[in-house]
């Protein structure tokens, strides 16, 4: 009964190198999210897919990309990683895009120094 | 746009004592109302919802009523317990139109429970 599984749990990047953050739910849900989470900040949508095969840009997009790899997985990913990345960042699941419950990873917290 | 203001706390609070979180929301249409809860270094787990004005969500001795004519809604908990300890994010999704696809949330508030 994993659920939400996000990996790496810690990783320090330096700035400009690039890295994947991967997400994967087993529980066959259509919509998948990334959020990062910043003191005081709440937590603010980055990419979410509604259903597989489709990705959509959130609240903060900028210097990120996604894949929605298949109906289980989807990853993050940071060309060139910059200081102002370092965040702790959620992966989440739905059954579908019209959240009723959202289901939430153990988050990786990311540095960039 | 969507919004939800929190009380920011932090809360600290003795075993046995009143709990009430503050939260109030802005919102196009009418939204479904949530609170999630973090444990130390855990992700967000769902506390309870409510998907209509009037409704209340209640689970584990925590209760949360959907008020429209104040959009509000304030969690409360009669007796808190050290166990408690944990940051508390109020969220909704809106339910008007297309943007039923995402959580915004509060900025948390840490409530910390002394024995």
């Amino acid at each position: 009964n994993a659920g939400v599984t996000q990996t790496p749990k810690f990783q320090v990047l330096k700035t400009g190198q690039s890295m994947t953050l991967q997400c994967a739910q087993d529980m066959n849900h259509n919509s998948m999210y990334w959020y990062r989470q910043d003191p005081g900040m709440g937590l603010r949508l980055i990419y979410y897919s509604a259903s597989e095969g489709t990705t959509d840009k959130g609240e903060v997009p900028n210097g990120y990309n996604v894949s929605r790899l298949n109906k289980r997985e989807f990853s993050l990913r940071l060309e060139s990683a910059a200081p102002s990345q370092t965040s702790v960042y959620f992966c989440a699941s739905s059954e579908t895009y019209r959240v009723t419950e959202a289901f939430f990873g153990q988050g990786t917290r990311l540095t960039v120094v | 746009g969507d919004s939800v203001t929190q009380m920011e706390g932090p809360v600290t609070l003795s075993e046995e004592a009143f709990l009430t979180i503050n939260c109030t929301y802005t919102a196009t249409g009418y939204p479904s109302l949530f609170w999630y809860v973090q444990y130390p270094g855990e992700g967000l787990q769902l506390l309870l919802k409510a998907t209509k004005a009037d409704d209340k969500g209640s689970n584990k001795g925590f209760e949360a009523t959907y008020r429209k004519e104040t959009t509000s809604f304030h969690l409360e908990k009669g007796s808190v317990q050290v166990s408690d300890s944990a940051v508390y994010f109020c969220a909704l999704t809106d339910n008007s139109g297309g943007s039923n696809y995402k959580l915004t949330f509060g900025k948390g508030t840490l409530l910390t429970v002394n024995p």
